[in-house]
């Protein structure tokens, strides 16, 4: 297997602009999160899904976030619109039940 | 709530020298227990797992925990740290949400 993939690796974007983060998990995983990294708030789960359902969504900073899980194999993590503090590495993560989770190389966003 | 805290922020040691990494938690029951660990531009990589059974567990790259119940800690060790080992280190715990729950990580600099 592929490991957890997300793409893009690298976006840089202007502020108000729309930006979509991929994940595609690793196959059989039935839990996908989205992490945020930063220097000064460290590691955020943001969201996370099971069986594709939204399941906790409270560390979603604002409603400029959104989620989607439209099957099995893909999510979307979405900012819009996008503002400079949003700059930080997006992970993507899944696991099978309560199993170790693995985690995607990320996608380190820039909003000028 | 669960919790997990790492109180060293940064580590200095000579390449050679032993390694301790401090991680405490709180959890009311047993937890499951992990260690990753991140390199410059990576993703999070698993070290090792605590899940019950022996309180050492033994990981990649010759790293070693112990999981000690009496004083809530899941200290990650290695008895010769190569300059490949300087990283940054995650402690998590899982409860029974299945949310892990991150340190604010270690940031390891070796020496040469």
């Amino acid at each position: 297997d592929a490991g957890v993939i997300q793409s893009p690796r690298h976006e840089v974007t202007e502020m108000g602009q729309e930006v979509t983060l991929r994940c595609k998990p690793i196959s059989g995983h039935d839990y996908l999160f989205w992490y945020r990294q930063t220097m000064m708030r460290g590691l955020e789960l943001l969201i996370y899904f099971n069986n594709n359902v939204p399941i906790d969504d409270s560390g979603m900073p604002e409603d400029r976030f959104s989620a989607k899980m439209p099957n099995a194999s893909f999510s979307t993590l979405k900012i819009q619109p996008s503002e400079p503090r949003d700059s930080a590495v997006y992970f993507c993560a899944s696991r099978i039940r309560d199993t170790q989770q693995f985690f995607g190389p990320g996608t380190r966003l820039t909003v000028l | 709530a669960q919790s997990v805290t790492q109180p060293d922020i940064h580590i200095t040691v000579s390449e050679g020298a032993s390694l301790e990494l401090r991680c405490n938690y709180s959890y009311g029951a047993t937890p499951y227990l992990f260690w990753y660990v991140q390199s410059p531009g990576q993703g999070l990589q698993l070290l090792l797992k605590y899940f019950s059974g022996d309180t050492l567990v033994q990981g990649i790259k010759g790293f070693e925990a112990e999981f000690k119940r009496s004083q809530s800690s899941f200290n990650l060790r290695k008895p010769s740290v190569h300059w490949s080992d300087a990283a940054e280190y995650f402690c998590a715990v899982v409860g029974g949400t299945y949310k892990y729950i991150f340190g604010t990580g270690t940031r390891l600099k070796v020496l040469a």
